[in-house]
């Protein structure tokens, strides 16, 4: 069982917008620690999508964004397209783990 | 560009030591402000976090996984490896090499986020 709770999937047509959720406790989202969003496309290793919460590393569309509010965070992406169809991963810090925690992962099924 | 590439050990016997090695191309692992860890993904499951290590030495690690767990860096070779004691099937997992960015201000430095990572070597513990 993760430590952050993400939905097990979620989908959409093409151009519609998606938002994944993240909700984790008082000992890490809840404590202030930024949250990081990845992308796992099928086979591949996961690739950095949203880092310190909202902020997008060179080359992810700006149709992905990201939030975080108490002890949650979310994750949005408009347009929908194919290729977005990948499982999403959050991560933040933990104070009790020490260390790094990641969500279960949510698949995104484009219709 | 800097490129992570982990070794493959590929199958483990039950009760025996997992040892990984990741390699750092392209750049040095003692440069810049950057943390190096591994995570592992069992087939068909999320991500957990293994652990963390800079290149002076200075590490973190799972606490469900410490008391099997090592890592060490070899900053002569650009290299950081994992060893992992007593593995049982529950261990077997594709193994990921990552490096973690730091933001730092004027006092200190915060965890960022993993913004590089190796392709992944899928272990397997079986007899």
């Amino acid at each position: 069982q993760s430590v952050l709770t993400q939905p097990p999937s979620v989908s959409g047509a093409p151009g519609q917008r998606v938002t994944i959720s993240c909700t984790g406790t008082s000992i890490n989202i809840g404590a202030g620690f930024d949250v990081n969003w990845y992308q796992q496309l099928p086979g591949t290793a996961p690739k950095l999508l949203i880092s310190g919460n909202n902020n997008r590393p060179s080359g992810v569309p700006d149709r992905f964004s990201g939030s975080r509010s108490g002890t949650s965070a979310s994750l949005v992406i408009t347009g929908l397209q194919a290729d977005d169809e990948a499982d999403y991963f959050c991560q933040s810090y933990d104070r009790g783990l020490t260390g790094s925690v990641f969500g279960g992962g949510t698949k995104l099924t484009v219709l | 560009q800097l490129q992570l590439q982990e070794s493959r050990p590929g199958l483990v016997k039950p009760s025996e030591t997992l040892s990984l090695t990741c390699s750092v191309s392209g750049g040095s692992i003692s440069s810049g402000t950057y943390y190096w860890g591994w995570i592992r993904q069992p087939p068909g499951k999320g991500l957990e976090w293994i652990g963390l290590i800079y290149s002076t030495g200075s590490s973190f690690y799972n606490p469900f996984l410490k008391s099997r767990l090592n890592i060490s860096v070899d900053t002569s070779k650009d290299q950081f490896s994992l060893k992992l004691t007593s593995v049982t099937a529950s261990d077997t997992a594709i193994y990921y090499c990552a490096r973690l960015s730091m933001d730092c201000g004027d006092t200190s430095c915060s965890f960022s986020a993993y913004d590089l990572w190796g392709q992944g070597t899928m272990v397997t513990v079986s007899s």
